[in-house]
């Protein structure tokens, strides 16, 4: 049972356009969900995270928007850069304090001049 | 902010031998260490979850005998691969957190087995 689903699988978007990822999330427990970016041959980079009582958070241009009946929660990426060309992975957690992490399948983002 | 260092960053090592790699959390106090193995192009499969001073709580379907896990201090955290098979060739990455931190990752050991 994949407990957090992401799409699109790959993504690829011009520079300076908008690159939106999604995840949807089955558990309802999950108190805590995070976006990593992965550079190959790299580990995952914490990105912004949010918890279900916000609807969006903003952190430069990266924003998360949460849909807490929807289950749903998605990673938009402003003004997309060439070096914003990673793969992106959303994840979730459960529990107060815990960090023990379900990923999604991650996205390939390729952001072309 | 907090840095995670894993070593060695990549390692090749011959069928029936064991690899040691190492996680150290450098400006922080680790409570918890987190060890993931990624296949290629895939995502990031929780292998065990590691509590200094005890014994590591281990993914369903993980060997236990296989991939041992020692938190001995709460900077050092260590994954042991005994007796290593080519189907064992990953990239394995550590993580770390303590009390109401976010995670943070090492850059992961690239495991060669030939």
């Amino acid at each position: 049972q994949q407990q957090v689903k992401q799409s699109p699988q790959s993504l690829i978007v011009q520079k300076g356009g908008i690159s939106i990822i999604n995840c949807a999330y089955e558990n309802t427990a999950f108190d805590y969900f995070p976006w990593y970016q992965q550079f190959p041959g790299k580990g995952p980079a914490l990105l912004i995270a949010i918890r279900p009582d916000v609807s969006e958070k903003k952190e430069g241009r990266f924003t998360i928007s949460f849909n807490k009946s929807a289950k749903q929660f998605s990673l938009h990426i402003m003004d997309s850069q060439p070096g914003d060309s990673a793969t992106y992975f959303c994840a979730a957690s459960k529990g107060a304090g815990s960090y023990q992490l379900t990923f999604g399948k991650g996205t390939k983002l390729s952001v072309i001049p | 902010g907090a840095v995670v260092s894993q070593h060695p960053s990549w390692v090749i090592c011959k069928s029936g031998t064991s690899v040691k790699i190492e996680c150290r959390s450098l400006d922080f106090q680790a409570t918890t260490m987190f060890w993931y193995r990624q296949f290629p192009k895939q995502s990031l499969m929780l292998m065990a979850t590691s509590n200094e001073g005890s014994k590591a709580t281990y993914e369903q379907g993980v060997e236990k005998d296989k991939f041992l896990i020692n938190h001995a201090s709460l900077t050092l955290s260590t994954l042991t691969v005994t007796s290593a098979h080519p189907e064992d060739s990953s990239f394995y990455i550590c993580s770390a957190t303590r009390a109401n931190s976010p995670l943070h990752f090492g850059n992961g050991t690239r495991l060669t087995v030939t």
